[in-house]
């Protein structure tokens, strides 16, 4: 069984602060993926980035960044300088298992950012 | 401009009725998902399909069918056995069936059944 965890149900910044949200996950598979998607208030998931378990690698992209750890299956995806903008629910997901692409969704962390 | 299309963004219903969600897209996907979504919750699978005229449940199926007749059509109808159809459903696809492919999701429908 695969789960994703994203203890932060809601977090509020001042516009301008750097802000984490943390995604841990638990899989037995040795090959996977993890996603990001972004879920501004009209409703409609944005893909933001995707990793697979042979790439720790961090990313960086303008102002997001992703961390990867697989010591603590953890992918932690930070905004710097957050803007308003930002303001939206992020899900962070996991596939595994080969074939079909079951995708776990972890319960989302709403992120307001205050000007 | 290629994407999903769900209709209509909000939809009532008389509890016992059934009501069909629309979902289309263009960008020339072989599979295609339906999920649903409560406040506080994760998105949950009802049901995919990985080509036409396949489809398979997913976690939460029951009450719900699907049909792919179309590669660009995936509609979803709620049936009065669904015991708490209130929700916001959202129609995703992805360029082929597989775990490394990122869904595209339309802009989601709201079904408010009273």
């Amino acid at each position: 069984a695969q789960k994703v965890t994203q203890a932060q149900t809601e977090i509020s910044v001042v516009e301008k602060e750097d802000v984490t949200l943390d995604c841990v996950y638990e899989t037995r598979d040795t090959t996977y993926y993890l996603f990001w998607y972004k879920q501004p208030p009209s409703g409609e998931l944005v893909f933001l980035i995707r990793r697979n378990s042979f790439d720790e690698q961090n990313e960086i992209s303008g102002r997001y960044s992703w961390n990867f750890q697989k010591s603590t299956s953890s992918f932690n995806f930070t905004i710097t300088a957050s803007q308003v903008v930002d303001s939206a629910v992020y899900f962070c997901a996991l596939t595994s298992g080969g074939g079909y692409q079951k995708v776990t969704f972890g319960t989302g962390t709403k992120l307001q950012v205050i000007p | 401009d290629g994407g999903i299309t769900q209709s209509p963004k909000y939809l009532f219903r008389k509890e016992g009725q059934n009501v069909t969600l629309s979902c289309e897209q263009n960008l020339n996907h072989d599979a295609m998902y339906w999920y649903r979504q409560d406040p506080g919750q994760g998105l949950r699978l009802i049901y995919y399909s990985q080509i036409v005229n396949d489809f398979q449940k997913g976690d939460i199926a029951e009450g719900y069918s699907v049909s792919r007749e179309k590669k660009e059509s995936f509609p979803l109808t709620v049936t009065s056995a669904q015991k708490n159809p209130t929700a916001f459903y959202l129609c995703a696809s992805t360029i082929k069936p597989g775990q490394s492919y990122e869904q595209y999701f339309g802009p989601g429908t709201r079904l408010t059944v009273t």
